[in-house]
C-alpha cells in the first residue's frame, strides 16, 4: 500500500466503549499528527509526534490517548467518549526538518459517531 | 503567530465559471503555502503548493501564486467542472526554528459547481 491509510473507515461506539483508531504511513516521513475535523468548525490539531515523541497536545481531553510506537505507525485510544466527540478524525504525516515542515499528507479519516 | 484567512463559502458556480478563492495570510518568516482539497467523505489532499515568492504553483488546472506583496496565495481555476465540488483549504507552514513547527489551516472554503 501507499500513502496513509487509516482504519476502520467508519466507526459507532457507545459511551462507555473502549476502541482504537490506527494509522500507517508508507512514506518514510518523521512526524504523524491526529486531527478532528467536526461540521462547521476550523480543522483542529489534536497531537503531533516528531520521531516518535509527543512535541504537541493541544488541550486534548484525556479520553484521547494517542500512541506512536514507531515512525510508521500512530494510534488513537478512545475510552469513555462523550456525543460532541463525534467528527472525522485525521490521520497525517510529513517530513520535517530544520529548514521547515513540508507538506502534510492525509489518510483518508474514520468518521466516528459516539452514541 | 502566524495565521491564515480565507474568503468564507459558500461559492456556488456555473460548470465552466471561472474561480477565485482568496487567501491571505501573516507570518514572521518565510513560510511554504499549500492548498489542499477535500472530496466529501475524503481525507485532505495537496492540490498544489508554492515555496518561495513569486512562485506558480499548479495542478489539474488550478494555480496560485505566491505574493510577497500583497501575502496572498489566491487559488484559481480558468473553467470549473461539477466534479471540482469540493471544501478547499488553504494553509502555510509556521515559521520560526527548530522542528516543531506545523502548518497553519484556514477555515475551509467550500464550492459547488452547478451543471
Amino acid at each position: 500500500e501507499t500513502g496513509v491509510t487509516q482504519t476502520p473507515r467508519h466507526l459507532v461506539m457507545g459511551m462507555t466503549n473502549k476502541k482504537s483508531l490506527k494509522c500507517e504511513q508508507h512514506l518514510g516521513h518523521n512526524a504523524m499528527y491526529w486531527y478532528k475535523q467536526s461540521a462547521k468548525k476550523p480543522l483542529e490539531l489534536m497531537f503531533v509526534y516528531n520521531f516518535k515523541e509527543q512535541t504537541e497536545n493541544n488541550s486534548v481531553p484525556s479520553r484521547f490517548s494517542p500512541e506512536c510506537p514507531n515512525s510508521s505507525h500512530l494510534f488513537l485510544h478512545l475510552h469513555t467518549l462523550q456525543p460532541e466527540d463525534s467528527a472525522l478524525y485525521l490521520c497525517a504525516s510529513s517530513q520535517v526538518n530544520a529548514q521547515g515542515v513540508r507538506e502534510q499528507y492525509f489518510g483518508p479519516g474514520t468518521r466516528l459517531t459516539v452514541t | 503567530g502566524d495565521s491564515v484567512t480565507q474568503m468564507e463559502g459558500p461559492v456556488t458556480l456555473s460548470e465552466e465559471a471561472f474561480l477565485t478563492i482568496n487567501c491571505t495570510y501573516t507570518a514572521t518568516g518565510y513560510p511554504s503555502l499549500f492548498w489542499y482539497v477535500q472530496y466529501p467523505g475524503e481525507g485532505l489532499q495537496l492540490l498544489l503548493k508554492a515555496t518561495k515568492a513569486d512562485d506558480k504553483g499548479s495542478n489539474k488546472g488550478f494555480e496560485a501564486t505566491y505574493r510577497k506583496e500583497t501575502t496572498s496565495f489566491h487559488l484559481e481555476k480558468g473553467s470549473v467542472q461539477v466534479s471540482d465540488s469540493a471544501v478547499y483549504f488553504c494553509a502555510l507552514s509556521e515559521s520560526g526554528a527548530g522542528n516543531n513547527r506545523k502548518l497553519i489551516w484556514g477555515l475551509g472554503t467550500s464550492l459547488a459547481v452547478n451543471p
